[in-house]
């Protein structure tokens, strides 16, 4: 069951560059979408969303494009920190957020100083 | 800031053995969840409870597992008889709405 794709198990950009972390979606019932970040022995930290009727949600140096007709977003984090090495999670949801979360497998991103 | 509370961080059972996994939400959330992740794999749904009953639940979520909220705090995942394909980190999450807030999750370990 993969209705929530990342085909990129990683990413290295340098610091001070745009990390773009891609996802793509297969179920049309999907209306609410979500990046989580994840550091070993922590549990998911919710990022950012976005809901179906907009195609750009910012948020400080995170921002988050939907396209809706190819069942793909995006995350862009400008300009890329450290501290922002960790595991990207996309996630889906139905309902305009009430049904279960669907996962992505996750893109490890590193920053290099 | 408001967090999700699990406990334990580490259980360790035996196969066959009963396990309760327990988790403090945020104080004024109304919605509770659990999910998983086997090592190397996807964080998998496993239920969501609301107004003291079950909201949804996936096909994992099979008669082994029980969820409740025993008192106005608490929220507890049991699995019954456990298996060593139930090895796994389990996130209790809550919300007010949306999006939801996760604990570190409690790794459990069945040998």
């Amino acid at each position: 069951d993969q209705q929530v794709k990342q085909n990129s198990p990683s990413l290295s950009v340098q610091e001070g560059r745009i990390s773009i972390l891609n996802c793509d979606y297969t179920n049309s019932m999907f209306d609410y979408f979500l990046w989580y970040k994840k550091y070993p022995a922590e549990g998911p930290t919710f990022l950012i969303s976005i809901s179906s009727i907009k195609d750009k949600n910012e948020d400080g140096r995170f921002t988050v494009f939907l396209n809706k007709s190819a069942k793909h977003l995006s995350l862009h984090i400008v300009p890329s920190q450290p501290g922002d090495s960790a595991v990207y999670f996309c996630a889906a949801s139905a309902d305009t957020g009430r049904r279960a979360l669907t996962f992505g497998s996750g893109t490890r991103l590193q920053v290099q100083p | 800031e408001p967090e999700v509370t699990q406990t334990p961080s580490h259980q360790v059972t035996q196969m066959g053995q009963e396990v309760i996994l327990r988790c403090v939400p945020i104080s004024n959330h109304l919605y509770f969840y659990w999910y998983r992740q086997i090592l190397g794999q996807k964080v998998e749904f496993l239920v969501s409870f609301y107004n003291n009953e079950i909201s949804e639940k996936s096909e994992i979520f099979d008669d082994q597992f029980s969820v409740e909220r025993p008192d106005g705090s608490n929220f507890t995942l049991k699995i019954r008889s456990t298996k060593l394909e139930d090895s796994a980190m389990y996130f209790c999450a809550s919300s007010g709405g949306s999006p939801l807030h996760f604990g570190n999750g409690t790794r459990l370990t069945v040998t």
